[in-house]
């Protein structure tokens, strides 16, 4: 079973609404994880990573006051996309190295 | 420049057939892994195959095996005995550097949409 949980799979909301993604390691302690975006028909790209107990680490474009992410505990981590809007749907997927089966099943996000 | 070069942005394969999905990588780095994914269209990543820059054997697992040249910097997929349930997209991907913490991150190719046809 899926040891990487992500919720919701998918959502549609309203613009300007902030919708909250969740990513829990099931049966295993994830001191990091990473959050990647993927549009339609193109790849996976690394948005940030998330530390238990510090700052995420944003990569270069990703803005930090649109894509907060919180690593609240060992086994929790979520971004939330704050005032989306339709240029934000997308596929968000996370994962909990070291392992490389350990990513979430994804997240349709769908602003109208 | 791209780390990860997936030039084939779509192939087509007999079912029972094998297919060779490929991909290069740059990198300066001496230590490096390199992975291979299956996304169905559900969305999920299904993780394949890994190769170690410094396993000197090809990794196989199952119908699925790395052709590494590591000199060509290549990682090509070859998958054999296709099945239908093997229609989906394939992204080969790098993790550079020492293990540990954020180096663990993945830099993904764009990505090969594999069908295969009965």
């Amino acid at each position: 079973g899926a040891v990487v949980s992500q919720h919701p799979s998918w959502v549609i909301c309203k613009s300007g609404t902030s919708v909250k993604i969740e990513c829990r390691s099931l049966d295993f302690q994830a001191t990091t994880m990473f959050w990647y975006r993927q549009f339609p028909k193109q790849s996976l790209m690394l948005m940030a990573t998330s530390n238990e107990g510090s700052k995420a680490t944003y990569e270069q474009g990703v803005e930090k006051d649109k894509f907060l992410i919180n690593h609240a505990s060992l086994t929790l981590s979520t971004l939330t996309v704050t005032s989306a809007h339709p240029e934000d749907s997308s596929f968000y997927i996370c994962s909990a190295p070291p392992q490389p089966q350990h990513f979430g099943d994804g997240t349709r996000l769908s602003i109208l | 420049a791209q780390k990860i070069t997936q030039t084939q942005p779509g192939m087509f394969v007999q079912e029972k057939e094998a297919v060779t999905l490929d991909c290069t990588y740059d990198t300066s780095d001496q230590s490096y892994g390199l992975f291979w994914y299956k996304q169905p269209s559900s969305g999920e990543m299904i993780f394949l195959i890994y190769q170690g820059s410094y396993d000197e054997q090809n990794a196989t697992e199952g119908r699925y095996s790395l052709n590494f040249q590591k000199a060509r910097k290549s990682a090509n997929l070859v998958i054999s005995a296709s099945q239908l349930g093997d229609s989906a997209m394939y992204f080969c991907a790098m993790r550079e550097g020492v293990s540990g913490g954020s180096n663990y991150k993945l830099t993904f190719g764009k990505g090969t949409l594999l069908t295969v046809n009965p």
